[in-house]
């Protein structure tokens, strides 16, 4: 079955370091999109990205899509306590249904003030 | 307006009881999905409802499983004869199907109910 997955696991920076992580897909994906879910809360939506090689801003997160739309990557900038939190990609099933989502198993981002 | 509810927030049950889990869609939304996240983990599929079309049932764990909705609105999670392992969190998402390709169908989370068997 359709794979994604994240790497790293786990990540810890200081506040101001910047943090990358990695989504990859074992098929080509029509779109991806991420999550973050802080701690005790539950996922909430960030993005989605549909276009190969698309690359997407929200302030200081930046948001890219391969150009074989196998892979995708969440960078944020300059990073900040409230970005506390792990950072989920998730892609549409390859089995048939566009609207069921795979999800990665999420990288842990911990920031030390 | 309102976002996806669930309920109850947390249950403690004795092993070999059964439980049921409540969600409460966005309004309008037809598709609705479940989710187990066992603590530090990542999301595990359960079940999925899309409209009026037969539910997706691919990710349930065990026949101890199972999950209805009721007018293509509220749905609930029954768990049978509960296990130790079945203690996480149980994630429900709703979201609104625009269209097949153009598909900015985010998903939108309640805020999960925790379940603990002991």
């Amino acid at each position: 079955g359709q794979q994604v997955m994240q790497i790293p696991q786990y990540q810890h920076v200081q506040e101001g370091e910047d943090f990358t992580t990695y989504c990859n897909s074992s098929t080509t994906l029509s779109n991806i999109q991420w999550y973050k879910q802080r701690p005790g809360g539950h996922p909430v939506f960030l993005i989605q990205l549909v276009k190969s090689g698309e690359v997407k801003k929200q302030k200081r997160l930046t948001f890219q899509f391969g150009e074989a739309k196998k892979n995708s990557s969440l960078h944020i900038t300059a990073t900040q306590t409230t970005d506390v939190g792990t950072y989920f990609c998730a892609g549409p099933d390859s089995g048939g249904s566009n609207y069921k989502l795979t999800f990665g198993k999420g990288t842990l981002l911990t920031v030390n003030p | 307006g309102a976002g996806v509810s669930q309920s109850p927030s947390n249950k403690v049950t004795e092993k070999g009881k059964d439980v049921e889990l409540r969600c409460d869609p966005i309004s309008g939304h037809t598709a609705l999905y479940w989710y187990r996240q066992s603590l530090g983990q990542g999301l595990e599929f359960l079940i999925y409802f899309q409209g009026n079309s037969a539910p997706d049932k691919s990710g349930l764990p065990s026949d101890r499983f199972s999950a209805e909705r009721t007018g293509g609105s509220v749905s609930t999670l029954t768990i049978q004869r509960t296990q130790q392992e079945d203690s996480a969190v149980y994630l429900c998402a709703s979201s609104l199907i625009r269209s097949t390709y153009l598909s900015y169908n985010e998903q939108f989370f309640g805020p999960g109910t925790r379940l603990t068997v002991l």
